[in-house]
């Protein structure tokens, strides 16, 4: 069975600072992942991506993820936060057409 | 271009009384769509999926239905909504055949009273 953790529930980051939510997985083969944003009342936007190849991968708004198969995450980091990146964050797992989210992290951006 | 249109977006309904919330995709053919439930501190909790017309997988059991009557529609319904089936809707679709990203409507916010 496949599965995502998000082990933060809520991140509070300083403008300008830096950022990097966690994601780890449960799967047995090579996953696609994904982060995905969330503004209040929204639907969901695609951050970034990963299917293959080089394990680092970048993403809109200034966002990258790096994949280790060893530790089976998918770490999100973003060097120097703004504070329209308050939102809430999710990562997901794609198999097999069923797509899983993890139950996401809340970004507070204070000033 | 692709667009989903998901409706309504706001939805107050009793405790007992029938659910329909309808998406459809426009500018693709044969998509896998996707329905979630997203309830407060709770994340995004997969409730069905559907890779073809009359195809529909089915994720948690409960009193809610899913129905694909066209390609490129993708209906939730309930006989009879309980206080617990609060919460919001997200419905999601991407290309077909294929293990792809998703792109999400805006959603409906139901509250049961």
């Amino acid at each position: 069975a496949q599965s995502v953790t998000q082990p933060d529930i809520h991140i509070t980051v300083s403008e300008g600072a830096s950022l990097e939510l966690r994601c780890n997985y449960s799967y047995g083969a090579t996953p696609y992942l994904f982060w995905y944003v969330q503004s209040p009342g929204q639907g969901l936007q695609l951050l970034l991506k990963y299917f293959s190849g080089d394990t680092l991968v970048q993403g809109i708004k200034g966002f990258e993820a790096e994949f280790k198969r060893s530790q089976s995450s998918f770490n999100l980091r973003k060097p120097s936060v703004h504070w329209s990146d308050a939102a809430e964050y999710f990562c997901s797992l794609l198999n097999d057409y069923k797509l899983s989210f993890g139950a996401g992290t809340t970004v507070t951006v204070r000033a | 271009s692709q667009t989903i249109h998901q409706w309504p977006a706001t939805l107050v309904q009793p405790v007992g009384s029938p659910l329909s919330l309808e998406c459809t995709v426009e500018g693709t053919s044969n998509p896998n769509l996707y329905w979630y439930r997203q309830a407060a501190g709770r994340g995004l909790q997969l409730l069905f999926y559907s890779v073809g017309i009359g195809q529909i997988s089915s994720e948690v059991p409960q009193n809610l239905s899913a129905s694909r009557p066209q390609d490129r529609q993708f209906i939730l319904s309930s006989k009879k909504l309980l206080l617990s089936d609060s919460g919001f809707y997200l419905c999601a679709w991407s290309v077909g055949s294929m293990n792809t990203e998703a792109f999400f409507g805006q959603g409906t916010r139901l509250t049961v009273v």
